[in-house]
């Protein structure tokens, strides 16, 4: 179990709808990273959060917005969604920047299952 | 940008023979790498890093990997697998400015009984 709690596991839906996917990073990391994991794209950084404050983006579609609150959770916010969509989504958090050591891996959630049918 | 590079797709291996998984890199300055094993439907597990020191670390459940700098090369191995080192094995490197992770795209490993 690595700590970094994600909800829900799966879900279904269908195109042109709106989902959010939450997660829960580790005790005390302050660093909050999203991935997607596609067949055809592997796994892609999309964006990450520190301390409540977006700190880098990478291949995040518009259609797609985040944020982190001050409990530290962060949500994931897909919308307008299209069937190639379907994916799974990666959370994933850190210690860098929480004053403990650590030396930069991630530790991920189990991810949540996104169908768009 | 900092890049990694997993040339294989697929790797098949019989059960007690030694497993190398090959991963390249491309960085701008000191390398800190990463490889993460991933199970159906389950996240990625972090199973060693390369930061500094030592050339050969080692990791989790009997993997280690060698760092080679000249070759730009952090190869993962494992002296012998197991049907169980079935899976999906990620290498990654990390971004300096904002500590993100860029993977590569992945190995699927097969150990055959």
């Amino acid at each position: 179990d690595s700590g970094v709690t994600q909800t829900p596991k799966h879900l279904i839906t269908a195109t042109g709808q709106r989902v959010t996917l939450r997660c829960s990073p580790r005790s005390g990391d302050l660093s909050v990273y999203w991935y997607q994991q596609s067949l055809d794209q592997g796994l892609q950084f999309l964006i990450q959060y520190y301390n409540g404050e977006e700190r880098a983006k990478g291949n995040i579609l518009e259609r797609f917005s985040a944020q982190q609150f001050p409990d530290l959770h962060s949500e994931l916010n897909l919308s307008s969604l299209e069937l190639g969509d379907s994916a799974l989504y990666f959370c994933a958090s850190s210690v860098e920047g929480s004053g403990r050591a650590g030396t930069g891996e991630l530790f991920f959630g189990e991810g949540s299952r996104l169908t768009v049918l | 940008a900092q890049s990694v590079a997993q040339p294989e797709d697929q790797v098949n291996v019989a059960e007690g023979n030694p497993l190398t998984v090959k991963c390249t890199y491309s960085v701008s300055g000191n390398p800190y790498l990463f490889w993460y094993v991933q199970y159906p439907n389950r996240g990625l597990q972090f199973l060693l890093k390369y930061i500094t020191g030592d050339n050969l670390v080692k990791g989790s459940y009997g993997f280690e990997a060698e760092f080679n700098k000249s070759q730009t090369s952090f190869h993962l191995k494992k002296p012998s697998a197991l049907v169980s080192d079935s899976a999906l094995y990620f290498c990654a490197v990390r971004d300096m400015s904002d500590y993100k992770l860029s993977f590569g795209a992945g190995t699927t490993v097969t150990v055959r009984a």
